[in-house]
């Protein structure tokens, strides 16, 4: 596609229940990024891929948290046993090469009951 | 560890007036800075960016921003505001400290004024 895809733009869940977001990159991008903005907030960073190297997790804020990339494709952020504080947006980044601009995607708003 | 501090949460400022956002950074390795701009109901989008080179840095709608390693700052600034311009601002930082993850700022929502 001509940008990042992600997937669903809206998520309203209850709590206890898991989530899985998916974020399609820009062809050929190598980095891919996921952020959580809560409301009024700025970027947390969450977790970061580069290629096949293992992935940075330091920003992932419990085990609940857990993400995926299968080589330079598709990543999917799961969250198990959503909580209320889980409620943000989700925003997922790709770029080119590691020091290079990022690509943001449109975000996955996630809404817990 | 890097971080980004953005000293301002919002900035009110009248038409045609000069605006700086101020950001300044912690890093104990070389970085690369960006401003990223987010407009209303939209997605992030760069506006600049310094990897190298000349520390003053310009985009192509007037904002312009300086490296500056001594203050480990990288302030943004636009000499005359425009109603268009009312957006929040990311300031980010990357640099090789095992990975090259992005750190952003909190932001700073700038709102021009009539």
């Amino acid at each position: 596609g001509a940008g990042v895809s992600q997937s669903p733009s809206n998520k309203v869940t209850e709590k206890g229940k898991d989530v899985e977001l998916r974020c399609d990159p820009i062809s050929g991008h190598t980095a891919l990024y996921w952020y959580r903005q809560r409301l009024g907030q700025g970027l947390e960073f969450l977790i970061y891929f580069q290629g096949n190297s293992a992935p940075d997790k330091s920003g992932l804020p419990s085990d609940r948290f857990s993400a995926e990339r299968t080589g330079e494709s598709v990543s999917t952020l799961t969250i198990q046993r959503t909580q209320q504080e889980d409620s943000a947006v989700y925003l997922c980044a790709s770029s080119f090469r590691q020091t290079g601009e990022l690509f943001f995607g449109e975000g996955s708003r996630l809404t817990v009951l | 560890a890097q971080s980004v501090t953005q000293l301002d949460s919002q900035v009110p400022v009248f038409e045609e007036a000069p605006v700086e956002l101020r950001c300044n950074y912690s890093s104990s390795v070389s970085v690369y800075l960006f401003w990223y701009v987010q407009y209303p109901n939209q997605g992030l989008q760069l506006l600049l960016k310094y990897l190298s080179g000349s520390t003053l840095v310009e985009s192509i709608n007037g904002f312009e921003a300086e490296f500056n390693k001594s203050q480990t700052s990288f302030h943004l600034r636009k000499p005359s505001v425009h109603i268009s311009d009312t957006a929040e601002y990311f300031c980010a930082v990357t640099g090789f400290s095992g990975t090259y993850k992005y750190i952003f700022g909190t932001g700073t929502r700038l709102k021009v004024l009539a």
